[in-house]
C-alpha cells in the first residue's frame, strides 16, 4: 500500500490554458474525494466517486472545472481556461466503501500567472 | 447542514506544555467528527476519529480528543508538546453524517511550538 498519490506535485500555468490533475488511490479504495484548498482555509470539497460512478458533482466551482473516474481506478480534474482564482492546492483523498476516514494524497499546487 | 468553528486560528505552546486545540461542530444528524494534520506543503494526515463508538478518541503521536454532545465540542489535546507537533491542524465532519461521506472542514489552527 503506496498510499494516495497525485501528479503533477507543482503546476505552474498561463491564465486561459487547460490543466489537468491525475490522483492514483489507495488501491482497495472504492470512493474517491476532490477538495481544493486555498491559503489559509480549510479545504473545500468538489466532487466525488464511488467506483467510476460521480455521485456528487454540484460543488465543483464553475462549468470549468470537470471530473472522471473512468475505470474506477485513477481519477483527473480538469481545469478549462484557467483563471487567476483557481490557484490553490488540489487536493485527492479516498476511503473504503463506509466512507469513513479518508486517506489524502500530498496535493497538486496549481500557481496560475 | 453540518458545519465546523475551530477556535484561535494560531495557538503557541512551549515544548512540553499541554496542547489544546478546540473545535465545535454544528450537526442535524449524529456526526462522524475527525482531526487531521498538515505539514507545509503536504497533503492531511489523519490522526484521530469519532464515529459514535467511545467518547474519548486516541490517535497517533500521542493526541488525544474528547466527544461532548452536551457542548457540541470535539476537542483535541495532547499532554506534553513536542517540537514536531508545529504544524496546522484540521477539524473535519462528516457530512450527511457519513452517508455520503465528504468532509466539512474547518479553517484550522496553527501550532506553534517554542522550546
Amino acid at each position: 500500500d503506496t498510499g494516495v498519490s497525485q501528479d503533477p506535485r507543482h503546476k505552474i500555468t498561463k491564465r486561459g490554458q487547460n490543466v489537468t490533475f491525475r490522483c492514483d488511490p489507495i488501491s482497495e479504495h472504492n470512493r474517491l474525494y476532490w477538495y481544493r484548498q486555498t491559503l489559509g482555509q480549510g479545504p473545500e470539497f468538489l466532487t466525488y466517486f464511488q467506483n467510476e460512478a460521480q455521485l456528487e458533482k454540484s460543488r465543483l466551482l464553475s462549468d470549468r472545472f470537470s471530473a472522471e473516474r473512468p475505470k474506477g481506478s485513477f481519477s483527473t480534474l480538469e481545469i478549462q481556461r484557467t483563471e487567476q482564482g483557481d490557484s490553490a492546492m488540489y487536493l485527492c483523498a479516498s476511503s473504503g466503501l463506509a466512507g469513513r476516514e479518508q486517506y489524502f494524497g500530498p496535493g497538486t499546487r496549481l500557481t496560475v500567472t | 447542514a453540518q458545519s465546523v468553528t475551530q477556535l484561535g486560528s494560531h495557538v503557541s505552546v512551549s515544548e512540553g506544555a499541554l496542547v489544546l486545540l478546540r473545535c465545535n461542530y454544528s450537526s442535524s444528524v449524529p456526526p462522524y467528527l475527525f482531526w487531521y494534520v498538515q505539514y507545509p506543503n503536504q497533503g492531511l494526515q489523519l490522526l484521530l476519529k469519532y464515529t459514535s463508538a467511545a467518547t474519548l478518541v486516541k490517535g497517533i503521536n500521542g493526541f488525544e480528543a474528547e466527544f461532548k454532545k452536551s457542548e457540541t465540542s470535539f476537542h483535541l489535546t495532547k499532554p506534553s508538546a513536542h517540537m514536531s507537533d508545529a504544524a496546522e491542524y484540521f477539524c473535519a465532519v462528516s457530512e450527511s453524517g457519513g452517508s455520503q461521506g465528504n468532509l466539512i472542514f474547518g479553517k484550522g489552527t496553527k501550532l506553534s511550538v517554542k522550546p
